[in-house]
C-alpha cells in the first residue's frame, strides 16, 4: 500500500511569487484535503477534494486554489505570496466521506524570504 | 467562532505513569473525533477515532468521548519516552470541516 506523497519537501519563495504543491493520495483514498499548519500551531484546514470536486473550504483567500486529477492526485497553487504564507503544508487522503480519518503526507515546507 | 481547545502544555509525566490529554470542542454539530500524534518535524500520525459517547480502547490508548459536554479526552497508559509528541484533537464539524487543536505537548521521562 502506497502512503500519502508530497513534493517538494521544501521550497523558497519571494514575495509576490506563485507556488504549486503536489501531493499524491495514498493508494484507493477518493478524497484529499490540504492544511497549512504554522510553527507551535495545529493543521489549518484549506480546502478538500472529492472526485475532483472541491468539496469544502476554510477561510484563506482565493488565492489559495487547488484541483484534483482523475487519479486523485491534487494540487495546491497559492498566487501573489506573502510573509505570513511561511508554514507547513500538509496533504490528506482518506476514502470517502469526510468522517473518514484521514492520512498525512511528510508535507511541503515553505519558506517565503 | 467555532473552536477546538487543548491545553499546549508541555504535559510532563513519568515512565509507566497515565497520561491525560484533554480537548473540547464548540461546534455542538460535530460527529466525529480523532487524536492525531506529531512528533517534531514530521507530519501527524492518526492514533484514534471515536465517534459515539463512551470509550474507546486501543493497546495502550483510550479515547473518551462526552458530547453533551463537548469533551473528548486521550489517556496513555504505561507512558514510554517514545510516546513523547505533540498530540492534536481533531473534530469533523457540522458543516463537514476538520478542525484541529493547537495540541498538547507530551514528555514522557525515563
Amino acid at each position: 500500500e502506497t502512503g500519502v506523497t508530497q513534493s517538494p519537501t521544501h521550497l523558497i519563495k519571494t514575495r509576490g511569487q506563485q507556488v504549486t504543491l503536489r501531493c499524491s493520495s495514498q493508494s484507493g483514498h477518493n478524497t484529499v484535503s490540504w492544511y497549512q499548519q504554522a510553527l507551535g500551531q495545529g493543521p489549518q484546514f484549506i480546502f478538500q477534494y472529492y472526485r475532483e470536486e472541491e468539496n469544502g473550504r476554510g477561510n484563506f483567500p482565493p488565492r489559495f486554489s487547488g484541483l484534483q486529477f482523475p487519479n486523485y492526485s491534487s494540487e495546491l497553487n497559492v498566487n501573489a505570496l506573502e510573509l505570513d504564507d511561511s508554514a507547513l503544508y500538509l496533504c490528506a487522503s482518506s476514502l470517502g466521506g469526510t468522517d473518514q480519518p484521514q492520512h498525512f503526507g511528510d508535507g511541503t515546507r515553505l519558506s517565503i524570504l | 467562532q467555532k473552536e477546538v481547545e487543548q491545553n499546549s502544555g508541555p504535559l510532563s509525566v513519568p515512565e509507566g505513569a497515565i497520561a491525560s490529554l484533554n480537548c473540547t470542542y464548540s461546534d455542538r454539530g460535530s460527529q466525529s473525533f480523532f487524536w492525531y500524534r506529531q512528533y517534531s518535524g514530521k507530519s501527524p500520525e492518526l492514533i484514534m477515532s471515536i465517534y459515539s459517547n463512551g470509550d474507546k480502547e486501543d493497546g495502550r490508548f483510550t479515547a473518551q468521548l462526552n458530547k453533551a459536554s463537548q469533551y473528548v479526552s486521550l489517556l496513555i497508559r504505561d507512558s514510554q519516552p517514545s510516546d513523547s509528541a505533540t498530540y492534536l484533537c481533531a473534530v469533523i464539524e457540522g458543516n463537514n470541516d476538520m478542525r484541529f487543536g493547537a495540541g498538547t505537548r507530551l514528555t514522557v521521562k525515563p
